[in-house]
C-alpha cells in the first residue's frame, strides 16, 4: 500500500510569514499533485510535478519534487489570509484518475 | 460551462439504510472517479469508471457499488449504512487522455 505522509498537520501563521509544507512517501510515484480545498468545496488542482528534481512556481507558491520522486514540498512566501485552506498532496501512477492522497495540511493565515 | 455537479449536497440517513449519490461530469469527460473524505483526512479512492466500465476499485467493502450511464453520469450506491460511512463523497471527472481531475463540491452524508 502506497502512503503519503504530510507535515505539519496544522499550521497557524500571521499574514506575511513564509511557510513550507512537506509530503513524503516510501514509494515512487510517476507524478505528484498538490491540491487546495476550501470548506464545503472539492479539491482544486494547484500543480502537477512529474520529473525528479523539478521546481515549479505559481506566483507566491513554489513546488518541488524530490530527485527520487518520493517526496515533495510546497513553499508559500508572504502568506495571505486568502491562502487559508487544506493543502493536499496526491500521488499518481499510470494515468491520473487514481490518486493516493495524504491527510492534508490545514493552513490558517490570520490578518 | 458547468463543472462537475453532484447531488444531493447534504443528506442524513440512519444505520442500515441505503443511499444513492449522483454525479454529472464536465461535458466531454468520459471518466468519473469517486472518493470518500472522512473529516480530518484526505480523500480515499473508491471507484473509477470509463466508458461505462469499472476501471479501478479501492479498498472498500462490497456494500459500495457504482455504475456509469451512457451519458457518462454516475451513481454511487452504499447499502447497509454504518456510522463510519459518514463522510464527504467526492466525484471527479477527467478527459481523454486522462489529465487533471476536476472535483465536484461533494455530497456530505451523515449517518445517525
Amino acid at each position: 500500500t502506497q502512503l503519503l505522509e504530510q507535515s505539519p498537520q496544522f499550521l497557524s501563521i500571521q499574514e506575511g510569514e513564509n511557510l513550507t509544507v512537506y509530503c513524503n512517501s516510501s514509494s515512487v510515484f510517476s507524478s505528484l499533485q498538490w491540491y487546495r480545498q476550501e470548506p464545503g468545496e472539492g479539491p482544486v488542482l494547484l500543480v502537477t510535478v512529474v520529473t525528479g528534481g523539478e521546481v515549479k512556481k505559481l506566483k507566491r507558491l513554489t513546488f518541488q519534487f524530490g530527485d527520487a520522486r518520493k517526496d515533495s514540498s510546497l513553499h508559500i512566501t508572504a502568506a495571505q489570509p486568502g491562502d487559508t485552506g487544506l493543502y493536499l498532496c496526491a500521488g499518481a501512477n499510470s494515468g491520473y484518475s487514481t490518486l493516493t492522497f495524504g491527510k492534508g495540511t490545514m493552513l490558517l493565515v490570520s490578518p | 460551462d458547468a463543472g462537475v455537479t453532484q447531488s444531493p449536497t447534504h443528506l442524513i440517513k440512519t444505520r442500515g439504510q441505503h443511499v444513492t449519490l449522483r454525479c454529472s461530469p464536465i461535458s466531454g469527460h468520459k471518466s468519473v472517479s469517486w472518493y470518500q473524505q472522512v473529516l480530518g483526512q484526505g480523500p480515499q479512492f473508491i471507484f473509477q469508471y470509463y466508458e461505462k466500465e469499472e476501471r479501478g476499485r479501492g479498498n472498500f467493502p462490497d456494500r459500495f457499488s457504482a455504475r456509469q450511464f451512457p451519458n457518462y453520469s454516475s451513481e454511487l450506491n452504499v447499502n447497509a449504512l454504518l456510522l463510519g460511512d459518514s463522510a464527504l463523497y467526492l466525484c471527479a471527472s477527467t478527459g481523454v487522455p486522462p489529465g487533471e481531475l476536476f472535483f465536484g463540491e461533494g455530497s456530505r452524508l451523515t449517518v445517525l
